[in-house]
Order: structure tokens, then C-alpha cells, then sequence
């Protein structure tokens, strides 16, 4: 069975680093996109960016470029999601999904910043 | 960037109606949309890919079609457990770019 599996849910101050991860199963993790998606409390889907796995090519939203850093790890079918110094406007849930077409959806991790 | 937009924004109808949501792209994008049903609390969930073609395991009552700028999600007779909120998603041109969605409530 093709699934992705999130990290859990994250509580963190202003300023504060983060990094959750999203591990894929059951395909072939090098040879698909993963792409990222952030929900902010009530509100829609918002496309961040996609991964290629295999050589970490990467593509950004220009409105998260610079603002997080997609990475992943083919020795262990585990793509990263980045934060190097979160805002309170970070709050959100975040998914995780495989393909140009977001076939697969992890279950997603929420993430709150507040002081 | 490539604007999607979707209409209405929310509708109303019972059990056994025939929904139609329609997202609108802001310049062509072949057949290159998902349309994604999500329920409170949820992941969202691929109901049909290139525009028509249905994922595996959606019932057939779910229906897409469009090609370039226009396109549709019918619902043929809407069941209790479809009422969520739908998304369509071009994944044409970088950056890929969400319709804002429709909510399906009861009436």
C-alpha cells in the first residue's frame, strides 16, 4: 500500500527552528515528487513547493520561496519540510502528497508558533 | 502564475441533487487538473486526475470533464457523505496553484 506518514504535531515560540518530515511506503520513493501544501486554521490549500527525491531537484510557491526549505533523504523515504526561524503566521497544518497530481496525501502535521 | 478560480464558493443542496462546481483557469492548462474532496479535520483525498479520468475507488457518481481554461466536477446525486469542501489544482506551470473551493453543505 502507497502511503505517506507525517510527523506529529509541533508546538513552538516565535524565532524558534523546525524541520517535520514526511516518510514514504510501499512505492518507489527516488522516482515520484513530493510535494508540500499549508492550511492555515479555517482557511484553504495553498501549494508550497515539490521535490524530486532522486536528485532533490526542487520548484517554490514565490510566496513560501525563501521562507522554508524542501529537502529529503532517499536513504531512509523521507522528505523534509523546513522552517529556520518561525512566525506566528506559520500556523498551520501542513501535508505532504506524492506527484505533479497529489495522488497521496499524508495525514498532515500541525504546527503552532505562539509565544 | 496561472489563477484558479472556482464557482460558487459554496452551495447548499439535498440528498439526491446534482451538484455542479466549475474552477476556471487563468490561461490554458490542457488537461492538467485534480479535483480533491476534503472533509473537516481530514486529508484531502484525489477524486479525479487529467481532468476526467476518476481515481481508483471513487464512486462513479463523481464525474470531471474540461480540457484548457474551463472545467467540471459533477456530483450526479449527491450523498450524505459528500458533503466537504472541493478543490481543484492545476499542475501545468510552476508554481501549481489551487482553486480557493467550494463548500457542499446541506440544505
Amino acid at each position: 500500500e502507497v502511503q505517506l506518514v507525517q510527523s506529529g504535531a509541533e508546538v513552538k515560540k516565535p524565532g524558534e527552528s523546525l524541520k517535520i518530515s514526511c516518510r514514504g511506503s510501499g512505492y518507489r520513493f527516488t522516482s515520484s515528487w513530493i510535494g508540500w501544501v499549508r492550511q492555515m486554521p479555517g482557511k484553504g490549500l495553498e501549494w508550497m513547493g515539490i521535490i524530486y527525491p532522486g536528485d532533490s531537484d526542487s520548484r517554490y510557491s514565490p510566496s513560501f520561496q525563501g521562507q522554508v526549505t524542501m529537502s529529503a533523504d532517499k536513504s531512509i523515504g523521507t522528505a523534509y519540510l523546513q522552517w529556520s526561524s518561525l512566525k506566528a503566521s506559520d500556523t498551520a497544518m501542513y501535508y505532504c502528497a506524492i506527484g505533479h497530481s497529489f495522488d497521496i496525501w499524508g495525514q498532515g502535521t500541525m504546527v503552532t508558533v505562539s509565544s | 502564475d496561472i489563477q484558479m478560480t472556482q464557482s460558487p464558493s459554496s452551495l447548499s443542496a439535498s440528498v439526491g441533487d446534482r451538484v455542479t462546481i466549475t474552477c476556471r483557469a487563468s490561461q490554458g492548462i490542457r488537461n492538467d487538473l485534480g479535483w480533491y474532496q476534503q472533509k473537516p479535520g481530514k486529508a484531502p483525498k484525489r477524486l479525479v486526475y487529467a481532468a476526467s479520468s476518476l481515481q481508483s475507488g471513487v464512486p462513479s457518481r463523481f464525474s470531471g470533464s474540461g480540457s484548457g481554461t474551463e472545467f467540471t466536477l459533477t456530483i450526479s446525486s449527491l450523498q450524505p457523505e459528500d458533503f466537504a469542501t472541493y478543490y481543484c489544482l492545476q499542475h501545468n506551470n510552476y508554481p501549481f496553484t489551487f482553486g480557493p473551493g467550494t463548500k457542499v453543505d446541506i440544505k
